[in-house]
């Protein structure tokens, strides 16, 4: 079955500094779809990125950046020069695919990020 | 415009009683879900429908019963509510016919005293 490890549960900076979050995951998919989402302190699910398996090359969006890395099956997360707004709980996702079933999402845990002013 | 809604965004109730929540999406997804989040943050999904009929079902007690009236409206009906069922139900759709990203609605927080 599919899984998505978060082993950072919590993490703490200082605005300014730079941050990685990191994603794990495991599947006997060769197809598959990795995710993150970020869920800040109102509550609701923001999508940030989706990435497929076939596509390993990083992306950056501002001041986010994606590593995917399939050969240590890995998909972290950048933030650099972080802010205040940052603070949130961002999750890894992964796509599996029951079968007969629709695609359904597999998250981590969660990391909670919190930036100090 | 908001595209993934739900109805209420507060729900607090006493153990037993039955209860709705309500979702509708306005992107024209053929797919939509419910997932539960739990205390401790943990999502994981309970149903998922594809053009209103019944795709996924996650070992969900049999009080949960969801329904689908058309595409765009995914409903979440709990009876015999229960302490445990304290949680944030989300709803989600995506486009059908693939992959595609799943779009989140605001959550409901059920609070079940």
């Amino acid at each position: 079955a599919q899984k998505v490890t978060q082993a950072q549960t919590e993490i703490s900076v200082v605005e300014k500094e730079d941050v990685t979050l990191d994603c794990v995951y495991e599947t006997r998919d060769t197809t598959y779809y990795l995710f993150w989402y970020k869920q800040p302190p109102s509550g609701e699910l923001v999508f940030l990125i989706r990435r497929n398996s076939f596509d390993e090359q990083n992306e950056i969006s501002g001041r986010y950046s994606w590593n995917f890395q399939k050969s240590t099956s890995s998909f972290n997360f950048t933030i650099t020069a972080s802010q205040v707004v940052d603070s949130a709980v961002y999750f890894c996702a992964l796509s599996e695919y029951p079968q007969g079933g629709s695609e359904k999402l597999v998250f981590g845990k969660g990391t909670k990020l919190t930036v100090n002013p | 415009d908001t595209a993934v809604s739900q109805t209420p965004k507060y729900l607090v109730t006493q153990m037993g009683n039955d209860k709705s929540i309500k979702c509708e999406q306005n992107l024209g997804h053929d797919t939509m879900y419910w997932y539960k989040q739990d205390s401790k943050k943990f999502l994981k999904i309970m149903f998922s429908y594809n053009n209103k009929e019944l795709i996924i079902n996650e070992t969900v007690p049999n009080r949960f019963s969801p329904k689908s009236p058309d595409k765009a409206h995914l409903n979440l009906h709990i009876n015999s509510l229960e302490l445990g069922d304290s949680a944030v139900y989300f709803c989600a759709s995506r486009r059908g016919g693939g992959t595609d990203t799943q779009y989140f609605g605001p959550g409901t927080r059920l609070t079940v005293l």
